[in-house]
């Protein structure tokens, strides 16, 4: 079992560029989410998913877009970043067994000048 | 406006001290409360509350909540250097998946 992944562990993009950050799971959960964690303000949450097929928004949602084609993948697209997009961006996934324990990947660390 | 308060912002302890950190929440449609270690990467799971007065306990660690109040504890006994962490608290709403998370508590622990 990998867990969670995600792809790239770092990346630094221009103003402007678009690009995808990836996240999978091979534990088949149904539900998975993404965050961005930035200096004193915690965990906010993107964007969400409770199975293929369906996603959410989340509290900060604005400039990224998300798909859900498969239970194990959920990347998530910057569609012109900007520098308030510089933070670090992880990947959950959790059952939907009603422990709701998340499981994280690594994260990736995004930098954008 | 939902709101997940944790306290201390930062605490600096002895090693074998005992702490307990604070987590307070405003939240519509609660589900649960969970309590997570970060250590420079990814949040790691400790534990899932549900139910008020049932204390949860793992090793050193126990917490419990309080849904009258609005709260949450974590307690670490017999601190070790090892403990040194952000520690997250976050509150499950709505329908399924979705969290409000805490800015954290950074414990560090000295020898």
């Amino acid at each position: 079992n990998a867990g969670v992944t995600q792809t790239p562990k770092f990346q630094v993009l221009k103003t402007g560029q678009s690009m995808t950050l990836q996240c999978a799971q091979d534990m088949n959960h149904e539900y998975m989410s993404w965050y961005r964690q930035d200096p004193g303000m915690g965990l906010r949450l993107i964007h969400y998913s409770v199975g293929a097929g369906i996603t959410d928004q989340g509290e900060v949602p604005n400039g990224y877009n998300v798909s859900r084609s498969t239970t194990e993948d959920f990347p998530l697209r910057l569609l012109s970043a900007a520098p308030s997009q510089t933070s670090v961006y992880f990947c959950a996934s959790s059952p939907r067994d009603g422990s709701y324990e998340q499981y994280f990947g690594p994260g990736t660390r995004l930098t954008v000048t | 406006e939902d709101k997940v308060v944790q306290s201390p912002l930062s605490l600096v302890v002895h090693e074998g001290d005992t702490v307990t950190l604070n987590c307070s929440y405003e939240v519509t449609n609660f589900r649960s409360l969970l309590w997570y270690k970060q250590e420079k990467k990814a949040p790691t799971f400790l534990f899932m509350l549900t139910s008020s007065g049932i204390e949860k306990k793992s090793g050193r660690l126990s917490s419990i909540l309080d849904k009258k109040e609005l709260f949450s504890i974590l307690n670490i006994t017999a601190t070790q250097t090892g403990d040194s962490a952000v520690y997250l608290c976050a509150v499950e709403w709505g329908f399924g998946n979705q969290f409000y998370f805490g800015t954290g508590t950074s414990l560090t622990v000295i020898p």
